[in-house]
């Protein structure tokens, strides 16, 4: 079955900093990547999504690159705010199903 | 985006009771619906695929009977914890896929934070 990594499980930003989250998976059939943010008790929440016919997407402060090759995807943002601290997951489709990574908390000290 | 919603948000129960809780998709039908548990400070784990009108599709290692799920209909998915002990407190979550741009992109319901005394 798929296996997702993610790293780092946690990353401390200055705001206005950048901050990179890189994922790897195991089955090449995986064909799509979300990631999802969730604050504390909260539901996760869709930011930005790649599928694997794409290198890169970017919205605004946010932006996911894909290496189909390697099986990496890594999420980008930049000029962090505070409102950016939380923990992001990122997931591989597989056979119809979403196999997470083990989270990042993420957090930025204004 | 689409809107998912659960309830409850939060139980309360003593040791040896069963739980229900249910999962609907508010704008739009789903025939799949999906499962999560999720542990403080970790990742969602997925329990179960629940299809309408079929019996629900879990995980290895997940127990069928003592997770019982229901896709009643298009719009709404139930699992119920039976005889529920305190290592099943857990923040138990469900998703519903949508197509979004061609393919379907899932959206997560509110939670429900399920405590066994």
């Amino acid at each position: 079955g798929e296996n997702v990594e993610q790293h780092p499980s946690t990353l401390s930003v200055q705001e206005g900093d950048s901050a990179v989250i890189k994922c790897t998976y195991s089955d090449s059939a995986s064909n799509y990547f979300p990631w999802y943010k969730q604050e504390l008790g909260k539901r996760p929440q869709l930011i930005i999504d790649i599928r694997s016919n794409v290198g890169e997407k970017k919205d605004q402060r946010i932006a996911v690159t894909l290496n189909k090759t390697a099986k990496h995807f890594s999420l980008h943002i930049t000029e962090t705010q505070p409102e950016d601290s939380a923990v992001y997951f990122c997931a591989a489709k597989y056979q119809d199903k979403l196999i997470f990574g083990t989270g990042t908390r993420l957090q930025v000290f204004p | 985006g689409a809107v998912v919603s659960q309830h409850p948000s939060r139980v309360i129960c003593k040791s040896g009771t069963s739980v229900k809780i249910e999962c609907r998709s508010l704008d739009f039908q789903a025939t799949t619906m999906f499962w999560y548990r999720q542990f403080p400070k970790q990742s969602l784990m997925l329990m179960a695929t629940s299809n309408e009108g079929s019996k629900a599709t879990y995980e290895q290692g997940v127990e069928k009977d003592k997770f019982l799920i229901n896709h009643a209909s298009l719009t709404l998915s139930t699992l119920t914890v039976t005889s529920a002990h305190p290592e099943d407190s857990s923040f138990y979550i469900c998703s519903a896929p949508t197509w979004t741009s061609g393919t379907d992109t899932q959206y997560f319901g509110p939670g429900t934070r399920l405590t066994v005394l």
